[in-house]
């Protein structure tokens, strides 16, 4: 089982849209939580990180769930610039290894 | 402009010929690290590095050797790159380790035929 699971999409949807990405990891001691967002052959950039409480930017909303061990993020009225691959990262508890989903494509259309 | 920049962006070899990649921030970073990203694989964690003269391994650090000999550079070496390292390498950094926000190299594009 891969540590950080993403559907890979892609997701295609008009703009306007809400559109929610969900991430599982495996490793419950997992401590930080991050949203990065890749767009094409591009390097990653944070886009916001997880807290415990869930958190908003704009029209970003980040939520966790250590319970069932997976992360969210929720966009609403989707822009075309919005198009790119999210990527879901983890921190492992205790170590500076981070681990990345495979990434989840997102494709707006007008 | 606080940035990491690589060097070469683009790079096509042959098997066996040993190779570097550069990397430098500019931010007064602690934390450098290595990745590579393969269709569907996502990133991969090869080295990284907490401060000068430290370094550790990441997922996949075969084939790889690294050096932190000054904080701002972290270079790649491939000392005999083979096919199976043809993929897409980003250097980060951090300043506290892997709990905060990376920031990220524009990336290299390696070809080893």
């Amino acid at each position: 089982r891969k540590e950080v699971e993403q559907d890979p999409g892609p997701f295609n949807v008009p703009e306007g849209a809400t559109v929610a990405f969900n991430c599982t990891y495996s490793n419950s001691a997992s401590q930080s939580f991050f949203w990065y967002r890749q767009d094409c052959r591009k390097e990653p950039k944070l886009l916001m990180s997880v807290y415990s409480s869930g958190n908003e930017d704009g029209r970003f909303t980040a939520q966790l769930n250590r319970a069932s061990q997976y992360i969210s993020l929720l966009i609403r009225d989707s822009k075309l610039s919005d198009s790119a691959t999210y990527l879901c990262v983890v921190n492992m508890l205790g170590g500076n290894k981070l681990v990345f989903g495979a990434g989840t494509i997102l494709r707006v259309k007008s | 402009e606080a940035q990491v920049t690589q060097n070469p962006r683009y790079l096509i070899t042959v098997t066996g010929k040993k190779l570097t990649v550069t990397c430098s921030q500019n931010m007064n970073h602690e934390y450098m690290s290595w990745y590579r990203q393969d269709p569907g694989l996502g990133l991969r964690q090869i080295y990284y590095s907490m401060n000068v003269e430290v370094t550790d391994k990441g997922d996949v650090p075969e084939g790889y050797k690294v050096s932190r000999k000054e904080k701002r550079n972290f270079p790649l070496i491939l000392e005999s790159p083979s096919p199976n390292q043809t993929s897409l390498y980003f250097c980060a950094s951090s300043l506290a380790g892997s709990r905060v926000e990376q920031y990220f190299g524009p990336g290299t594009r390696l070809t080893v035929t």
